[in-house]
């Protein structure tokens, strides 16, 4: 099945400087890249998400990069603000085919600290 | 905004009783999800269901694990008897295919 590694387990910025988390994933199968936000005592949020017919997407102040030739993939946060501090996941799945279609497999998660 | 909502926020039950955790997906979405979240396993996927057939729950331990889909507005997953190791964060997700939309989670602990 699908592994993904995440790297750091933590990241501790400044305000204003740039974040990125990096994931590898196993399954070259895998073709849908969607990260996840997490605050205390909320479920994870969605914040972007990337298919692999795309290398990058950009939403603001957040972009996501796709190396599917290397299978990794990367979330890159710019002008971090202390509200940006929170648990983030990245997550791979296939979009079609067999049972596993459409179950997501995390990485281990990235405590992301943004200090004033 | 549409919601996931799960009920209850926060169970405290003694080992050995059962406990029920439910889940409102969003209104459309065909996929259901039920995740675990610990700080040793991180989020793991016991079960989901799609247009409400179980389709995969080999993250369940069986013998004391069960989900379930009475109808396309209620999930439910059933621990009896639960044990200590339990003890963790039940998410609920749902979405068409993907992305898929989390809940706010049922905490769980067992004593």
């Amino acid at each position: 099945g699908e592994n993904v590694e995440q790297h750091p387990s933590t990241l501790s910025v400044q305000e204003g400087d740039s974040a990125v988390i990096k994931c590898t994933y196993s399954d070259s199968a895998s073709n849908y890249f969607p990260w996840y936000k997490q605050e205390l005592g909320k479920g994870p949020q969605l914040i972007i998400d990337i298919r692999s017919n795309v290398g990058e997407k950009k939403d603001q102040r957040i972009a996501v990069t796709l190396n599917k030739t290397a299978k990794h993939f990367s979330l890159h946060i710019t002008e971090t603000q202390p509200e940006d501090s929170a648990v983030y996941f990245c997550a791979a799945s296939r979009t079609a085919g067999g049972t596993s279609y459409g179950k997501l497999t995390f990485g281990q998660g990235t405590i992301l600290t943004v200090h004033p | 905004d549409a919601r996931v909502t799960q009920t209850p926020r926060h169970k405290v039950t003694e080992m050995g009783q059962e406990v029920t955790m439910r889940c409102q997906p969003i209104l459309g979405h065909n996929t259901v999800f039920w995740y675990r979240q610990t700080m040793m396993q991180g989020l793991e996927l016991l079960a989901y269901f799609r247009n409400r057939a179980p389709l995969d729950d080999s993250g369940m331990p069986k013998d004391r694990f069960s989900a379930e889909m009475p109808d396309a507005t209620l999930a439910t997953l059933k621990i009896q008897p639960s044990e200590p190791r339990d003890s963790a964060v039940y998410f609920c997700a749902s979405g068409n295919y993907q992305p898929q939309h989390f809940g706010d989670g049922t905490r769980l602990s067992i004593l």
